[in-house]
């Protein structure tokens, strides 16, 4: 079965434009995580939607970010006025809970790269 | 202030060389312990969730515990194939879910 997609794969953009970043996320799962990963660095959560109810954006590192989830399925993570320090590979994975637990599926990534 | 630290930082082991990874945890209130290994250039992968303390998971040759400070990911008879970063990271019960990724344990295994 198809799993997690995200576009675009990657996206080059210039300094102070806004983009917009889409995953897929595999059908029935309830719940979707936003993470960014910077070259060398950690993983940083971003955040985190379950079902349908609206998420608590705190976990966003700027008022520039914005994400939202339609219909408990596709989720758009949207950058304004981008920086240069908004680089990094942006990976969305959604999730199956089951008695046993939960099972997270990541999506292959969006690299941005803001020059 | 909610953190994960991973010792050690790089692991170097024999092909069959069993050993274990430690995730130590500091968080108001645990939502789920994750475990993913991450291979270089791709996507993490995921492996465990935990949620309270005494709870064990087993993959293969990977076995997860947890307890209120800490899990451990144990490695039984190891293979090249299983060299990778293996990363920890707790949910925490806040208002927004945050998940804190601890820093990964890089490991490498000699056939």
């Amino acid at each position: 079965g198809a799993g997690v997609s995200q576009s675009p794969s990657n996206k080059v953009t210039e300094k102070g434009k806004d983009v917009e970043l889409r995953c897929d996320p595999i059908s029935g799962h309830t719940a979707l995580y936003w993470y960014r990963q910077s070259l060398g660095q950690g993983l940083e959560f971003l955040i985190y939607f379950q079902g349908n109810s609206a998420p608590d954006k705190s976990g966003l590192p700027s008022d520039r970010f914005s994400a939202e989830r339609t219909g408990g399925s596709v989720s758009t993570l949207t950058i304004q006025r981008t920086q240069q320090e908004d680089s990094a590979v942006y990976l969305c994975a959604s999730s199956l809970v089951t008695r046993l637990g939960e099972t997270q599926y990541f999506g292959p990534g969006t690299r941005l790269l803001v020059l | 202030e909610d953190q994960v630290t991973q010792s050690p930082e790089a692991l170097r082991l024999q092909e069959g060389e069993s050993s274990s990874l430690n995730c130590s945890y500091t968080v108001s209130g645990l939502r789920g312990l994750f475990w993913y290994r991450q291979d270089p250039g791709k996507g993490p992968e995921f492996l465990f969730t935990l949620y309270s303390a005494g709870e064990e998971k087993e993959k293969e040759r990977l076995k997860a515990t947890l307890t209120k400070k800490e899990s451990f990911l144990h490695i039984t008879a190891p293979k090249p194939e299983d060299s990778a970063t293996y990363l920890c990271a707790v949910q925490a019960k806040t208002s927004y879910d945050k998940v804190i990724f601890g820093p990964g344990t890089s490991l490498s295994v000699i056939p």
